[in-house]
């Protein structure tokens, strides 16, 4: 199984700061990397697929990059809405496994 | 607009089966470009995938290791609809369960959710 392994865990941000969050795979998954928000008591929504295309709807002020085992998900100027959970997900084989998780705090 | 309804128990015993269903609508459960998954997510466990069935010409099945010797992910064509069947459960079963839409190897489109609990 490809493990993903996120960084941090948690975070504390103000409104407006620029945040990045980090996923690691264990071996080389391309660019099979999606980024989901779940907020508490929803599903997880899918933000980003394929390492950095913008699900449609979802604001411009979140980007994703990186490609092979390392990943990014950068918010450039977080708001209030943002304060949630992402999660990485790798689709490069079955089985599909995610990232552990990191919690977007208020600071 | 594709939309997952869920329905079934919130409580199970141990050792009996979990069984739940998942309605499509906006989709076909024979869709030859979807699959369709189950995931849970507990405490412990986090985000955790079970399994998926498909048709591309004809039916597949995948399951995640850990539960493959005891589950059964199920099309119905009649309804339009997919269940999953979870057998011998224990308390470690307990989690949130979600049925969702893969396509283009994403997760796009996810059911309400199901908190189950396994307790006598």
């Amino acid at each position: 199984d490809i493990q993903m392994t996120q960084s941090p865990s948690s975070l504390s941000a103000s409104v407006g700061d620029r945040v990045t969050i980090t996923c690691r795979a264990s071996q080389n998954i391309s660019s099979y990397l999606h980024w989901y928000q779940q907020k508490p008591g929803k599903a997880p929504k899918l933000l980003i697929y394929a390492a950095s295309n913008l699900q449609s709807g979802v604001p411009s002020r979140f980007s994703g990059s990186g490609s092979g085992t390392d990943f990014t998900l950068t918010i450039s100027s977080l708001q209030p809405e943002d304060f949630a959970t992402y999660y990485c997900q790798q689709s490069y084989s079955i089985p599909r496994m995610f990232g552990q998780g990191t919690k977007v705090e208020i600071k | 607009q594709v939309q997952l309804q869920q329905s079934g128990p919130g409580l199970v015993k141990p050792s009996q089966t979990l069984s739940l269903t998942c309605a499509i609508s906006g989709d076909s459960v024979s869709s030859n470009s979807a699959a369709w998954n189950w995931i849970r997510q507990s405490p412990s466990r986090g985000l955790e995938w079970l399994g998926r069935t498909y048709y591309r010409s004809k039916w597949y099945n995948d399951y995640a290791v850990s539960v493959k010797s005891r589950t059964t992910i199920n099309p119905d064509t009649s309804k339009n609809q997919f269940s999953l069947q979870l057998n011998s459960v224990t308390p470690e079963d307990t989690a949130v369960y979600y049925c969702v839409r893969e396509d283009n190897r994403r997760y796009s489109y996810w059911g309400q959710g199901t908190l189950v609990t396994v307790s006598s």
